[in-house]
């Protein structure tokens, strides 16, 4: 089944704690994009990777990293959590090296941060 | 002014009738645009991509896009109450790498 999994899906954590949430996709999508959706503001980019090594910053890209060493993966890192990160944050990707088309999402994580 | 707006409703509608969900976007060479479905909690199911000017079907749904007026619509015919969600607008932007989402505009149909 083509998709995008992303883990874990629920995380509460503490300032200051390393973590990774990852994603990964079975369509040999080239673009893959995390997002964050919070109340009021909708849905913001962080950043995206248009192929292997190729990542850019979106929106909101502040305390955030991301890597894309493989195709099918793209995780998102925070590496000093704090709580004004607290979000529901969704992966997404599409088959073309551009985001002009169809982005699928995957289903979810929703992070908090105390 | 935000780059693409929705009214955020909510918007209620009986069953069987037509909902209408409605989105403008700001003054910028647009080239894609699509419609998503997000039960609550969950993520975006795209329902409709459009591209160019016109009308789009898709069995109960159609896209309507008027590039001249800004405009992008989603019509849901004989609404069903499995219908009931917020709906999505999002534009792609010529040369921006993401969609630019609107807040959404919730809606309930009524059996």
């Amino acid at each position: 089944e083509a998709q995008v999994t992303q883990n874990p899906r629920y995380l509460i954590t503490v300032t200051g704690k390393k973590l990774t949430v990852t994603c990964s996709q079975n369509m040999n999508h080239e673009y893959m994009s995390w997002y964050r959706q919070d109340p009021g503001l909708g849905l913001r980019q962080i950043y995206y990777s248009m192929n292997v090594e190729v990542t850019d910053k979106g929106d909101v890209p502040e305390g955030y990293k991301v890597s894309r060493k493989e195709k099918r993966n793209f995780p998102l890192i925070l590496e000093s959590p704090s709580p004004n990160q607290t979000s529901l944050y969704f992966c997404a990707s599409t088959h073309s090296g551009r985001a002009i088309y169809e982005q699928y999402f995957g289903p979810g994580t929703r992070l908090t941060v105390t | 002014q935000k780059e693409v707006e929705q009214n955020s409703g909510p918007l209620s509608v009986p069953e069987g009738a037509i909902a209408s969900l409605n989105c403008t976007y700001s003054d910028r060479v647009s080239q894609s645009f699509f419609w998503y479905r997000q039960y609550s909690g969950k993520s975006p199911e795209l329902i409709m991509s459009i591209y160019s000017n016109g009308d789009k079907e898709d069995g109960r749904f159609t896209a309507q896009l008027n590039k001249a007026s800004q405009y992008v619509s989603l019509l849901i015919r004989d609404s069903q109450p499995s219908d009931s969600a917020t709906y999505l607008c999002a534009v792609i932007f010529q040369g921006a790498q993401k969609l630019v989402f609107g807040q959404g505009t919730r809606l309930t149909i009524n059996p």
